[in-house]
């Protein structure tokens, strides 16, 4: 089945802990990219990757960073986690790095709760 | 800069009733549009997007959305709501920026009364 997984779905960790999040997606995508969910504020994002080795900042990065060492792969990693990073997450995916009008299919998201 | 409004963060209908929710965009580049809706504890799947060609586009479970340039509007309808149509559901933008980067509105929770 082709799809977008997240690892762990629910975390509650306290604030300096490091911790990654990781994404894979089995769809051969070359585009991938993390966003975050606030109430009242949609999904803003996070980091994105075009290719393998390539990522660039979305419009909240600040505390966060990712790798894309693999196709498959997109870890998000919290060096040192704060409460304003309490949040819920999703990693999404898709086909062509430079199409604005693909679709994006996105994993079931990450609660986190940074104490 | 790109942004989405959604006009209304709840909305309750009947079932059977029409559904409308309301959004607005920003662009100085032509848009993509889309919809995409989030069941609860799921993550965000497409519903329909406008790129390019019909200003009326329709989706899954029988939405469909209308493209207005002129007033900046890509209002999402459904005929007859359903109780499954219970959902949160967001509007989004792309066409600048990198890569395939989606602008979201804040979204709307629609609530459907038996």
């Amino acid at each position: 089945e082709a799809q977008v997984t997240q690892n762990p779905r629910y975390l509650i960790t306290v604030t300096g802990k490091k911790l990654t999040v990781t994404c894979s997606q089995n769809m051969n995508h070359e585009y991938m990219s993390w966003y975050r969910q606030d109430p009242g504020l949609g999904l803003r994002q996070i980091y994105y990757s075009m290719n393998v080795e390539v990522t660039d900042k979305g419009d909240v990065p600040e505390g966060y960073k990712v790798s894309r060492k693999e196709k498959r792969n997109f870890p998000l990693i919290l060096e040192s986690p704060s409460p304003n990073q309490t949040s819920l997450y999703f990693c999404a995916s898709s086909i062509d790095r430079a199409s604005s009008t693909d679709e994006q299919f996105f994993g079931p998201g990450t609660r986190l709760t940074v104490l | 800069a790109q942004s989405v409004t959604q006009l209304g963060s709840h909305v309750s209908v009947s079932e059977g009733a029409l559904v409308l929710l309301r959004c607005n965009y920003s662009s100085s580049v032509p848009p993509y549009l889309f919809w995409y809706v989030q069941y609860p504890n799921q993550g965000l799947q497409l519903l329909l997007k406008y790129t390019t060609g019909a200003t009326l586009v329709k989706g899954i479970n029988g939405f469909e959305a209308e493209f207005k340039k002129s007033e900046t509007s890509f209002h999402l309808t459904k005929p007859s709501a359903h109780m499954s149509d219970a959902a949160e559901y967001f509007c989004a933008v792309s066409g600048q920026g990198g890569g395939n980067k989606l602008v979201f509105g804040a979204g709307t929770i629609l609530r459907v009364k038996s």
